[in-house]
């Protein structure tokens, strides 16, 4: 049972190249999330889903797109990479609402 | 908008003590509060969940209690060990359960 797997681990794009992270869980679980973790920051929410088909905005949607296909998959899409972009990214995902959400180990992203 | 502020100072105690970590937030009444415990370069992996019915929740050596007259969740970890060094993060589900915010986290530092 591999939980949340997320791909790449680490990646160095261009100011303004596009890019997809990768997410993926194998839990069935209907509710998925990305979020970005900043120095002195925290896990701030970019997009979230409620299931295949269903995807919101979190605090922090602006330059990233998602989309949910099937229940399994999840991916962040960066469509011009910027250099505020610079961050490390998990996915995240759980069974029901108000309940326990596994992570995956993160990518490392440097925009240049 | 929902805000949650955790002691960004680190805290640093002797092995053996009782830590306590505080998670103060605004601007809403969540049901639920959750805990998790991040390890550098990993993803945050969950503790406890409370309910605000609950007032206190235990787990082996952790203890989470919630006042939701005050808006403040306390953490504490007994017996501390140096293991326990890592930071410690807060989390509100929000909009009916469907995102979970997070605070910026407490380190914690354990010495033998």
């Amino acid at each position: 049972n591999a939980g949340v797997t997320q791909t790449p681990k680490f990646q160095v794009l261009k100011t303004g190249q596009s890019m997809t992270l990768q997410c993926a869980q194998d839990m069935n679980h209907e509710y998925m999330s990305w979020y970005r973790q900043d120095p002195g920051m925290g896990l701030r929410l970019i997009h979230y889903s409620v299931g295949a088909g269903i995807t919101d905005q979190g605090e922090v949607p602006n330059g990233y797109n998602v989309s949910r296909s099937t229940t399994e998959d999840f991916p962040l899409r960066l469509l011009s990479a910027a250099p505020s972009q610079t961050s490390v990214y998990f996915c995240a995902s759980r069974g029901q609402r108000n309940t326990e959400a596994f992570f995956g180990q993160g990518t490392r992203l440097t925009v240049v | 908008s929902q805000k949650i502020e955790q002691n960004s100072e680190a805290l640093n105690i002797q092995e053996g003590k009782t830590a306590t970590l505080t998670c103060n937030y605004t601007n809403y009444s969540p049901a639920y509060l959750q805990w998790y415990r991040q390890d550098p370069g990993r993803g945050p992996v969950f503790l406890l969940l409370i309910r605000e019915n609950e007032k206190e929740k235990r787990k082996e050596r952790l203890k989470v209690t919630f006042d939701t007259t005050l808006k403040q969740s306390l953490f504490h970890i007994t017996a501390s060990q140096p293991a326990d060094s890592a930071t410690y993060l807060c989390a509100l589900d929000v909009t009916g359960g469907f995102k979970t915010i997070f605070g910026a986290g407490t380190r914690l530092f354990v010495k033998a």
